[in-house]
Formats: structure tokens, C-alpha cells, sequence
């Protein structure tokens, strides 16, 4: 069975300071993961997605996250933060059991940016 | 950003009402998937569907149904809503089945049952 943990349910940096948030999965199969964003009273915008291909995925915003699979993580970072991406963000695996295209969502992470 | 709809967008309803949400994509993609997001839960899924009149369950399913009768249109019903569905519901589109499985979603209906 899949599964994802994000480790921090709310993470606070400062605009200009690195952004690290964690993510944990579990999968029968060789994984695709994403992260996902929502901003405030907003839909959920794909991130980026690592499909078995690069380890290193470059997202949109300068995004980008690595999957390691000896430590099963797919953490996400960037190396300055804007106001901008004060949001929830979702770490996200898929269920490619039965080829239903389902999606099993972590729990989500808040980030605040603080001027 | 995807084609996808949901109409309405907000709702006020009372208890044992019945409520239809509305979900519609121009992408012509055969996945569709309805969910809720509630604080402290995320992201759960309610119903989905692979195709014109096929559907399943997803880990919320009780008090909801679903229709598709339409490649583009995926309905929600509520056949007698309680205070407990209480939400914000989201629809998502997939062309899983081609070896993509991401997920767009639409903007999200934010219903309230008093």
C-alpha cells in the first residue's frame, strides 16, 4: 500500500531564507510523487512531479525537490522565500495499484513567510 | 490551467435538502474525481470515475453519489445533506491511463449545510 508523510505540519521562515519541507512515502511500486500548492480560498497547482526519470525535479516558482529512494523522501525546497509563497503545500504519491489514477495526499504543510 | 469548472461555487443548504454539485473539464480526459478537504484531513476522496457511466468508490463515499453521463461532466449529489458534509469540495481531471497519473483540480464549491 502507498502512503506519504509530510513531517511538519506548519514550517515559519523569513523572506530571503531557505524553505525545506518533508516528505516521507511508502510504495509497493516504483513511485510518482508530487507536490502540490494552494493558496488561500484557491485550488490545488501542481508544483512539480518526479515520474522515474531525474532525481532532481525543477518545479515552478524556483521549486524543485529531490527523490531519494534510500531514505524514501521527496523533500521540497527553495532556496529563497517570497511572500508569495506563504500557502499549504501537499505532498502527494500515486495509487498506481489497479491503474485508477488515484492520489493518496499527505496532510499538508503551511508555510508563512515573515517579512 | 486545465479546463475544469464547478458550478456552484458556494452554497448555503439546509439539513436533509438534497444538493447536485457540478463538475465540467474541456480537456476530454477519461479520469474524474471528486473530493473534500476539510481542516486536519487534507484531501479525501469521495467518488471517481474511468469513464462515461463507470464509477467507484473512493475512502468517503457514504452520503454521496455520483453520475457521469458525459465524458465532461462529473455530478455530485448529496441526497440528504447533513451538517457533517459540511466542506469544500474539489473535482479533479487525470489522463491516467496513459502513463500520467498528476491530477488537476478545479477552483472548488464551498458548501454549507445549516
Amino acid at each position: 500500500a502507498q502512503s506519504v508523510t509530510q513531517l511538519d505540519s506548519h514550517v515559519s521562515v523569513s523572506e530571503g531564507t531557505p524553505v525545506l519541507l518533508r516528505c516521507n512515502y511508502s510504495s509497493s511500486y516504483s513511485p510518482s510523487l508530487f507536490w502540490y500548492v494552494q493558496h488561500p480560498n484557491k485550488g490545488l497547482q501542481l508544483l512539480l512531479k518526479y515520474t522515474s526519470a531525474a532525481t532532481l525535479v525543477k518545479g515552478i516558482n524556483g521549486f524543485e525537490a529531490e527523490f531519494k529512494k534510500s531514505e524514501t523522501s521527496f523533500h521540497l525546497t527553495k532556496p529563497s522565500a517570497h511572500m508569495s509563497d506563504a500557502a499549504e503545500y501537499f505532498c502527494v504519491v500515486s495509487d498506481k495499484e489497479g491503474n485508477t489514477g488515484k492520489l493518496i495526499f499527505g496532510q499538508g504543510t503551511t508555510l508563512q513567510v515573515k517579512p | 490551467d486545465a479546463g475544469i469548472t464547478q458550478s456552484p461555487r458556494h452554497k448555503v443548504t439546509e439539513t436533509g435538502t438534497p444538493v447536485t454539485l457540478r463538475c465540467h473539464q474541456t480537456e476530454n480526459h477519461r479520469y474524474m474525481y471528486w473530493y473534500r478537504q476539510d481542516p486536519g484531513h487534507g484531501l479525501r476522496l469521495i467518488h471517481y470515475s474511468y469513464g462515461v457511466k463507470d464509477t467507484d468508490k473512493g475512502e468517503v463515499s457514504d452520503g454521496y453519489s455520483v453520475s457521469r453521463s458525459k465524458t465532461e461532466d462529473f455530478l455530485l449529489t448529496l441526497e440528504s445533506a447533513t451538517s457533517s458534509q459540511t466542506s469544500v469540495y474539489f473535482c479533479a481531471i487525470s489522463a491516467a491511463g496513459t502513463g500520467t497519473y498528476e491530477q488537476y483540480f478545479g477552483p472548488g464549491t464551498r458548501l454549507t449545510v445549516t
